[in-house]
């Protein structure tokens, strides 16, 4: 399968624990996105990187979460000291960003659980 | 600013019957819209998109919509519901161009229930 890959898809941990999330993009995209999902909304976008550079973030990624993509390939998204506010589903997506227009391919999501 | 507003936030119908799904849309410029839809337990799929080309815009499983700049609409729609069609639907607008990243702003979905 070529597609979008997000491990793990489901984390339970307890408040205060850090959590560190992974995702595979498609391997010729460019543009890799995170955005957060919680029950009964639409996801809301979290941050993005073109290649390896973190270009944007939302106002909604407080300084307890830190995202990184090392080689341009795959990235990590960490929660430390997560809070029961965290408790969401995380989802990654990737395109080609050739334009405004571009598909963004998603994931399956992890789905973080704080208790 | 960029947003999109779903006017239902569940829509249910019978099989065979027409679905219509309400989203307008706020831009400052000429917008990319997109419907996503979103099974239990699945992943978001990409319906449609519109890019500025036709203004009707056809999509997978026989779902299509209109763009109206007049009204700001983008509604969905599909001719005969069927039952593997029950599942959340997302308008969305991307944000910025080539060069703004394209992120995605969610409307808050709409469930689409199919009664047999």
């Amino acid at each position: 399968d070529t597609g979008v890959s997000q491990d793990p898809r489901h984390k339970i941990t307890k408040r205060g624990q850090n959590v560190t999330f992974r995702c595979d993009p498609i391997s010729e995209h460019n543009r890799l996105y995170w955005y957060r999902q919680t029950l009964g909304q639409g996801p809301e976008f979290l941050t993005y990187f073109q290649n390896e550079a973190q270009l944007e973030k939302s106002r909604l990624l407080s300084n307890r979460f830190s995202a990184e993509r090392p080689k341009g390939s795959f990235s990590t998204l960490e929660i430390q000291r997560t809070e029961q506010g965290d408790s969401a589903m995380y989802l990654c997506a990737s395109s080609s960003g050739q334009g405004a227009g571009d598909e963004q391919f998603f994931g399956p999501g992890t789905r973080l659980t704080v208790l | 600013a960029q947003s999109v507003t779903q006017l239902d936030s569940h829509v249910s119908v019978s099989e065979g019957t027409p679905v219509l799904l309400r989203c307008n849309y706020s831009s400052s410029y000429s917008p990319s819209l997109f419907w996503y839809v979103q099974h239990p337990n699945k992943g978001l799929q990409l319906l449609l998109k519109y890019t500025s080309a036709a203004t009707l815009v056809k999509g997978i499983n026989g779902f299509e919509a209109e763009f109206k700049k007049s009204e700001t609409s983008f509604h969905l729609t599909k001719p005969s519901a069927h039952m593997s069609d029950a599942a959340e639907y997302f308008c969305v607008v991307s944000v910025g161009a080539l060069y703004q990243g394209g992120k995605l702003i969610f409307g808050q979905g709409t469930e689409l229930s199919v009664k047999p």
